[in-house]
């Protein structure tokens, strides 16, 4: 079975605080898809980012950057020099190899005070 | 961009009434989804489709159906709707064909249904 695990609920900071957002999974497959996604109070969810799992490079965009850890099947993410703009709700997903079903996270709810 | 729409932002509806969720995606994308989103549990997979007038059950259709006549419209169907169905309802859709192989296409959301049924 597949599962994403987001253990921290809700987060507070202020601006131009650094923070970063854990993602911890589990999968059988060997060949699998990371992805983050926002969602902000429009309530659209917006993609951030998607990792293969054969590729372990961490990136950066812009303030964003992502730290992929295969052997502690983590994926977590961290905003630099946090905005009140980062406000939303932060849900990492798994795709496995076969089928078609994105498995989600519980969220986590980023609130970036003035 | 991808464009998913779907019908209604709000809707408030009572007790066994026939409920329709519409959702319009405008990139000719083979794929639509529709997830149910509650507070603590993330997005939960309801049904598929992968073409016209296919579909596949997700993790929890029950109490659901869905329809798609046409490639980009997928419609989900609260038969006889109940309080335990009050939710946030978000479409989605991507570009790849099923085939049962890799498949790493995001998904593209609309902006969600909140449904109230009292």
């Amino acid at each position: 079975a597949q599962k994403v695990t987001q253990a921290q609920t809700e987060i507070s900071v202020v601006e131009k605080e650094d923070v970063t957002l854990d993602c911890v999974y589990e999968t059988r497959d060997t060949t699998y898809y990371l992805f983050w996604y926002k969602q902000p109070p429009s309530g659209e969810l917006v993609f951030l980012i998607r990792r293969n799992s054969f590729d372990e490079q961490n990136e950066i965009s812009g303030r964003y950057s992502w730290n992929f850890q295969k052997s502690t099947s983590s994926f977590n993410f961290t905003i630099t020099a946090s905005q009140v703009v980062d406000s939303a709700v932060y849900f990492c997903a798994l795709k496995g190899n076969y089928g078609q079903n994105f498995v989600f996270g519980p969220g986590t709810r980023l609130s970036v005070l003035p | 961009d991808v464009k998913v729409t779907q019908s209604s932002r709000y809707l408030v509806k009572r007790t066994g009434e026939k409920v329709f969720l519409e959702c319009v995606q405008d990139m000719d994308h083979e794929n639509m989804f529709w997830y149910r989103q509650d507070p603590g549990l993330g997005l939960r997979l309801i049904y598929f489709s992968y073409d016209v007038k296919m579909k596949e059950k997700g993790d929890i259709p029950e109490g659901y159906s869905v329809s798609r006549e046409k490639k980009e419209r997928f419609s989900l169907i609260l038969e006889s709707a109940s309080t335990n169905q009050t939710s946030m309802y978000l479409c989605a859709s991507s570009s790849l064909p099923w085939t049962g192989s890799s498949y790493n296409s995001p998904l593209h959301f609309g902006n969600g249904t909140r449904l109230t049924v009292t």
